[in-house]
């Protein structure tokens, strides 16, 4: 079975440009999680869906992040305008229950 | 103090070596617990969950304690594969969906 999709793998952009995330779920799992890794926060969680609707979001970090979940197998992580400090690992996570959570490959974002 | 606070290591050591991490928790509220691996420039796995009576998966075993807020993870019999950082996640929320990740214990596992 394929586990979590996530594009691009890497992505290197300039600041100020808008950078769009795509992750696609496990199928069948109705929980999707975003997170950001970096050396100096560890693993954070930036937003959680549940059946398509965003949760809880308090993790993400200011108005230049946006998600959505247009439907059950698609979900994007927008950033405009892109910044330096927005460098880092994004990953998507997917589950049945909420607390078993599989892991995408991640995107490796960084913005010179 | 920090939600989830991990020995950063690294611990090197070698095969055959039996090694223990450690990690402690200060949200109470806490209810599922788990051990996570991930390896260099990879995404983290469930390696696997934490049980109050303690739990053995083959070379690993996981004990919590809550009334010290307190986790730890076992491994006999080191292979070369175990070298990974070990992450220490406890969960909360409804369903348990916040999984609060610490920075990880790195191991090293030598021939």
């Amino acid at each position: 079975d394929a586990g979590v999709i996530q594009s691009p793998r890497h992505e290197v952009t300039e600041m100020g440009q808008e950078v769009t995330l795509r992750c696609k779920p496990i199928s069948g799992h109705n929980s999707l999680f975003w997170y950001r890794q970096t050396m100096m926060r560890g693993l954070e969680l930036l937003i959680y869906f549940n059946n398509n609707v965003p949760i809880d979001d308090s993790g993400m970090p200011e108005d230049r992040f946006s998600a959505k979940m247009p439907n059950a197998s698609f979900s994007t992580l927008k950033i405009q305008p892109s910044e330096p400090r927005d460098s880092a690992v994004y990953f998507c996570a997917s589950s049945l229950q909420p607390d078993t959570q599989y892991f995408g490959p991640g995107t490796r974002l960084t913005v010179l | 103090r920090k939600e989830v606070e991990q020995d950063p290591g690294p611990f090197n050591v070698p095969e055959g070596a039996t090694v223990a991490f450690n990690c402690t928790y200060s949200n109470s509220a806490s209810q599922s617990f788990f051990w996570y691996r991930q390896d260099c420039r990879k995404e983290p796995k469930l390696l696997m969950s934490v049980y109050s009576s303690g739990n053995e998966d083959g070379r690993f075993t996981a004990q919590l304690n809550r009334a010290s807020q307190y986790i730890s993870l076992l491994i006999r019999d080191s292979k070369l594969s175990d070298s990974a950082t070990y992450l220490c996640v406890p969960a909360s929320g409804g369903s348990n969906y916040k999984l609060t990740f610490g920075k990880g214990t790195l191991l090293t596992v030598n021939p």
